[in-house]
């Protein structure tokens, strides 16, 4: 089942805005992610956020964890117009698998 | 240094007719490997899932199935192909609890 749900849905700003997505997830997790997506092809791993950290920093991106409210948030500051993709949190589950619950993703465009 | 590859990359099939998508990995031992499909302006759901040869796990039930045959191939098939089976399909491996690395995926059109 899709655990996590992002919002914005799409998120339209202009170069050098900064741009803010969010996530929420449904059960207890081992770690959060972030993924980005260009238009046909695969994902690609952006950040990961352990369930006992609170804030993580990564260049121009930063994220946040709220496990008491079980939600995420990914901010990307100075947007560049090459950051126009899908982006799509992902929640990692306790146990063997390692597998992860995906949300519908947030598209972001940045307008030169 | 490790990557994983997908094919076909795009395939047309008609209703009805058999589907085979490979997946593999280079560059590292007994990965976890995942299949996914995202629909049309979708996220991703997971559809199988392999700790092992041999070992699969489904997670959504339906009109495909995965086998692992060797440790870093990972198969997508069905029997007979449906229209609701359109979609971008796309593998990825991990090795511990981190983050997963993703193939190109194959964009399949059942017609």
């Amino acid at each position: 089942s899709q655990q996590g749900e992002e919002d914005p849905q799409a998120l339209s700003i202009q170069e050098g805005e900064n741009a803010t997505m969010n996530c929420s997830y449904k059960t207890s997790i081992n770690n959060l992610q972030w993924y980005r997506q260009n238009s046909g092809r695969g994902l690609v791993h952006l950040i990961l956020i352990r369930s006992n950290e609170r804030e993580k920093h990564s260049g121009r991106l930063r994220v946040t964890l709220d496990t008491s409210k079980k939600s995420s948030s990914l901010l990307i500051t100075a947007s560049r117009a090459a950051d126009t993709a899908s982006y799509f949190c992902a929640a990692q589950e306790w146990g063997g698998s390692e597998k992860l619950v995906f949300g519908k993703g947030t598209k972001l465009t940045v307008n030169p | 240094s490790q990557t994983i590859h997908q094919w076909p990359a795009t395939l047309v099939q008609p209703v009805g007719s058999p589907l085979s998508l490979e997946c593999t990995v280079e560059g590292t031992s007994n990965p976890n490997l995942y299949w996914y499909r995202q629909a049309a302006g979708r996220g991703l759901q997971l559809l199988f899932y392999s700790v092992g040869i041999g070992q699969i796990s489904s997670e959504v039930p339906q009109n495909l199935s995965a086998s692992r045959p060797q440790d870093r191939q990972f198969i997508l098939s069905s029997k007979k192909l449906l229209l609701s089976d359109s979609g971008f399909y796309l593998c990825a491996w991990t090795k511990t609890a981190r983050e997963q690395y993703f193939g190109p995926g194959t964009r399949l059109t059942v017609t």
